[in-house]
């Protein structure tokens, strides 16, 4: 079975420029989760979707969005990007709606670089 | 405020040897507490879930324990090996939450391995 997939794997954009990230859960998983880490602030939760509605999300701000389609597959949008915001985004799969005994895959991870 | 602290921040060992890593919580309600491996570049993989009734828990050479009255954890690594080199974060789940917004992420430790 296929793990969890993220694309790009690699962005580089300049400040102002907005971006989006995609990921492909496991197959069969329902929820997913995206995730920023950085050096300084180590892993912070962004959003949480199941079933194509977002269940939960993290202190940022609103220019970070998220949507999830009806096959599970999952994107994540960064508008009017600031150098702060370069970091890895992870994304994660789980088969239910965050049951707090599940597990979690994450994938690769996307790494921004914004300049 | 929900924290978890691990320590020590990074370590140093040579291939062969054993070495403890450990993870103070103060995260309440409490669920259960989560051990991943990062390696660089990659998005982190579970080691363990421990739940509250759980004091000891293996995975090849990985043994978790959990001190649910001190709130502290180990994760104890047996006979190192060179892919051992990676960071190890703890986790812990805010059992007032569903969601996997109620995550809350310690710093982690960067482990070296050396030849």
């Amino acid at each position: 079975k296929a793990g969890v997939t993220q694309t790009p794997r690699y962005l580089i954009k300049t400040r102002g420029q907005q971006v989006t990230l995609s990921c492909s859960p496991i197959s069969g998983h329902r929820s997913v989760s995206w995730y920023q880490q950085t050096p300084g602030q180590g892993l912070q939760f962004l959003f949480e979707y199941f079933s194509e509605t977002q269940r939960n999300k993290g202190n940022f701000p609103g220019r970070f969005s998220g949507r999830q389609f009806s096959n599970s597959r999952s994107e994540m949008n960064v508008s009017t990007l600031e150098l702060g915001d370069s970091a890895l985004y992870l994304c994660a799969s789980s088969l239910a709606a965050g049951g707090l005994q599940e597990t979690q895959y994450f994938g690769p991870g996307t790494r921004l670089l914004v300049l | 405020k929900n924290q978890v602290e691990q320590s020590p921040q990074s370590l140093i060992i040579l291939e062969g040897k054993n070495c403890t890593l450990q993870c103070n919580y103060t995260v309440s309600p409490f669920s259960n507490l989560r051990w991943y491996k990062q390696d660089t570049g990659r998005g982190p993989v579970s080691l363990t879930i421990m739940t509250f009734s759980e004091n000891t828990k293996s995975n090849g050479r990985y043994t978790a324990t959990l001190d649910a009255d001190t709130k502290q954890s180990s994760l104890h690594i047996t006979a190192s090996q060179l892919s051992d080199s990676a960071s190890y974060i703890c986790v812990v789940p805010n059992a007032g939450g569903t969601s996997y917004g109620k995550l809350t992420f310690g710093q982690g430790t960067i482990l070296t391995v050396h030849p």
